[in-house]
């Protein structure tokens, strides 16, 4: 079956702490990964997305993720968080040819501490 | 632009009452979809459509319905709320698929926070 993980539910970090937050898939085809990001009372907003070529991509507000295939892995990282980076963030898996199969993790909600 | 816009943003319903939320993007989409989020969950999918007068079920789909009249517009209704369906929904939309990689991503609106007593 198709499926998105983050074993993370609860993240707490320092400011200035590097993050990394954990994403395992399972999924028939090529998978098409994403990271949205949902500030409190918001609605989610793309980090970054992967479809080809270079399996470490940089998204918004500094965020870059690396593709692993051979570990189904898309994990998320910041070498320095912020305060305003406190959110939660999801982990996402589709492809191409099926928007409407757009899977979604349960989500890690991140605490940035001063 | 102004994206997805979705009404209202809160809402409290009685047992067995009926209502609409109201999705509308501006960008031209034929792809529509809503979402409930509940924690512990993530986002499940509800209901989608692919373009006007087409529409399918995602997930969890009972007691929802869903018209697509025009490209723009995308209500989902609830027409006997009950209290399992008390949870944050969101609407999304992007194009559908065009062959060209990145097309496709989802846009989300801020969600309609519905509680059911």
């Amino acid at each position: 079956a198709q499926s998105v993980t983050q074993p993370d539910i609860h993240i707490t970090v320092s400011e200035g702490a590097s993050l990394e937050l954990r994403c395992n898939y399972s999924y028939g085809a090529t998978p098409y990964l994403f990271w949205y990001v949902q500030s409190p009372g918001q609605g989610l907003q793309l980090l970054l997305k992967y479809f080809s070529g270079d399996t470490l991509v940089q998204g918004i507000k500094g965020f870059e993720a690396e593709f692993k295939r051979s570990q189904s892995s898309f994990n998320l990282r910041k070498p320095s968080v912020h305060w305003s980076d406190a959110a939660e963030y999801f982990c996402a898996v589709g492809s191409s040819y099926n928007t409407d199969k757009l899977i979604f993790g349960t989500g890690t909600r991140l605490q940035v501490f001063p | 632009n102004a994206g997805v816009t979705q009404t209202p943003k809160f809402q409290v319903l009685k047992t067995g009452q009926s209502m609409t939320l109201q999705c509308a993007q501006d960008m031209n989409h034929e792809y529509m979809s809503w979402y409930r989020q509940d924690p512990g969950m993530g986002l499940r999918l509800i209901h989608y459509s692919v373009g006007a007068g087409i529409t399918d079920q995602g997930e969890v789909p009972n007691g929802y319905n869903v018209s697509r009249s025009t490209t723009e517009d995308f209500p989902l209704r609830l027409l006997s709320a009950a209290p399992s369906q008390t949870s944050v929904y969101f609407c999304a939309s992007s194009y559908f698929f065009t062959g060209e990689a990145g097309a496709n991503v989802l846009t989300f609106g801020a969600g309609s926070r519905l509680t059911v007593l």
